[in-house]
């Protein structure tokens, strides 16, 4: 079993939507979690992270962790051409090593 | 001025042969990395240094050698280069290994190996 799972896409959402994108993980010693936000041929950049269970809101971006279902989610609402990029989740445990899922595809068209 | 950079941005060589990538920062960050990112867009940490000093050291093969001359330079020497060796290797640094939010990507080297 892969320590952080996503689906790969592509998820594929008109502009303006709501595009959700999801990720599991295995390690329940998890504790600090990440989105990153990867452009094709960029290099990753951090958009949220979010530490505790509940939800975490930046602009258009919404973090939501649940500890217990081992569960966390990025929603970005009124989504625009210009976010299709690839979502990659991370953790760390006590490490404090990043952990990456394989990242979800996001499409947003016109 | 760019904050993590890389050089080269581009890397094909043939099978066995021997390469290096380097890596500067200029933010100031005590703690760098490298990460592999391979064709399905999987990245994984490789290796960090501390202050110049080793603190994580992934299952990776021995032909890839880090070396840290000082705080804002970290390279990469890899020696007997394999097909599997292809992918985007990215440097990072941060402010210390603590403080992950930090963690500031480079541009990235894509090697290809023929």
């Amino acid at each position: 079993q892969k320590e952080v799972e996503q689906n790969s896409g592509p998820l594929s959402v008109p502009e303006g939507a709501i595009a959700s994108l999801n990720c599991t993980y295995s390690d329940r010693g998890s504790q600090s979690f990440f989105w990153y936000r990867q452009y094709s041929g960029k290099s990753p950049e951090l958009i949220m992270s979010i530490y505790s269970n509940g939800d975490k809101e930046d602009g258009r971006f919404t973090a939501q962790l649940n500890k217990a279902s081992q569960y966390v989610s990025l929603l970005i609402r009124d989504s625009q051409p210009s976010d299709s990029a690839t979502y990659l989740c991370a953790l760390t445990g006590t490490a404090s090593k990043l952990t990456f899922g394989t990242g979800t595809r996001l499409q947003v068209t016109l | 001025d760019t904050a993590v950079s890389q050089t080269p941005k581009y890397l094909v060589t043939q099978m066995g042969n021997d390469k290096s990538i380097k890596c500067e920062q200029n933010l100031g960050h005590d703690t760098m990395y490298w990460y592999k990112q391979d064709s399905k867009k999987f990245l994984k940490i490789m290796f960090s240094y501390n202050n110049k000093e080793l603190i994580i050291n992934e299952t990776v093969p021995n032909r890839f050698s880090p070396k840290s001359p000082d705080k804002a330079h970290l390279n990469l020497h890899i020696n007997s280069l394999e097909l599997g060796d292809s992918a985007v290797y990215f440097c990072a640094s941060s402010q210390d290994p603590r403080e992950v939010e930090t963690q500031y990507f480079g541009p990235g080297t894509r090697l290809l190996v023929l």
